[in-house]
């Protein structure tokens, strides 16, 4: 069964700073991986999909990497902006009895103080 | 605008009764998710539909029913059967129908508080 974990669980760091979120999973025969973000009390708004043959993704100051073989992948937010608080989801997907099924994190919570 | 519309917002349940949450999506995507958020817990799948008058169970289905009559609307039933039935509802869809590696986009969910 796939487990996704995060760490850290939560993150608190000045306005400016980079940073890097982790996520990691025990199954490396996944299809994709996906960071999504979370507001408080939100729905989920996509981030990144990194396909299994692909390395690395990026949309603006956000870079996200996979490393299928040891089971892990980073997001990197460059010169972080109070804006940027929220919670962070990591989730990959698995052909395990069929249709798109991901397994997500428990997330890392990101407070980006002024 | 395209998007998914997930109604209500707060959804109050007393007990043994059964409530539906509603998932509407105009993405014109064939398949659709349900997700339960608990605090502390990333999402567990409750039910998805790949396609019109299907859908399979997910991790935690016991409690919960859904149909798909519509390929706009998959409303998931919150039965009685549910003990624990307080959390955030999400629901999602996806374009479906080329296998694998689709984003996935939610709709703002539904809060369940028992009464």
């Amino acid at each position: 069964k796939q487990e996704v974990t995060q760490i850290p669980a939560a993150l608190s760091v000045p306005e400016g700073e980079n940073l890097v979120l982790n996520c990691s999973f025990t199954d490396s025969a996944i299809y994709n991986l996906q960071w999504f973000r979370q507001d408080p009390g939100k729905g989920l708004t996509s981030l990144l999909l990194i396909q299994s043959s692909q390395r690395e993704q990026t949309s603006g100051r956000l870079n996200a990497s996979l490393d299928k073989s040891s089971g892990r992948s980073t997001l990197y937010i460059a010169a972080s902006q109070p804006g940027d608080s929220a919670t962070y989801l990591c989730a990959v997907s698995n052909p395990t009895g069929g249709g798109n099924k991901l397994t997500f994190g428990t997330g890392t919570q990101l407070k980006v103080e002024l | 605008d395209g998007g998914i519309t997930q109604s209500p917002k707060y959804l109050f349940r007393k007990e043994g009764q059964n409530v539906t949450l509603s998932c509407e999506q105009n993405l014109n995507h064939d398949a659709m998710y349900w997700y339960r958020q608990d605090p502390g817990q990333g999402l567990r799948l409750i039910y998805y539909s790949q396609i019109v008058n299907d859908f399979q169970k997910g991790d935690i289905a016991e409690g919960y029913s859904v149909s798909r009559e519509k390929k706009e609307s998959f409303p998931l039933t919150v039965t009685s059967a549910q003990k624990n039935p307080t959390a955030f509802y999400l629901c999602a869809s996806s374009i479906g129908g080329r296998g694998w590696g689709e984003t996935q986009y939610f709709g703002p969910g539904t809060r369940l508080l028992v009464l």
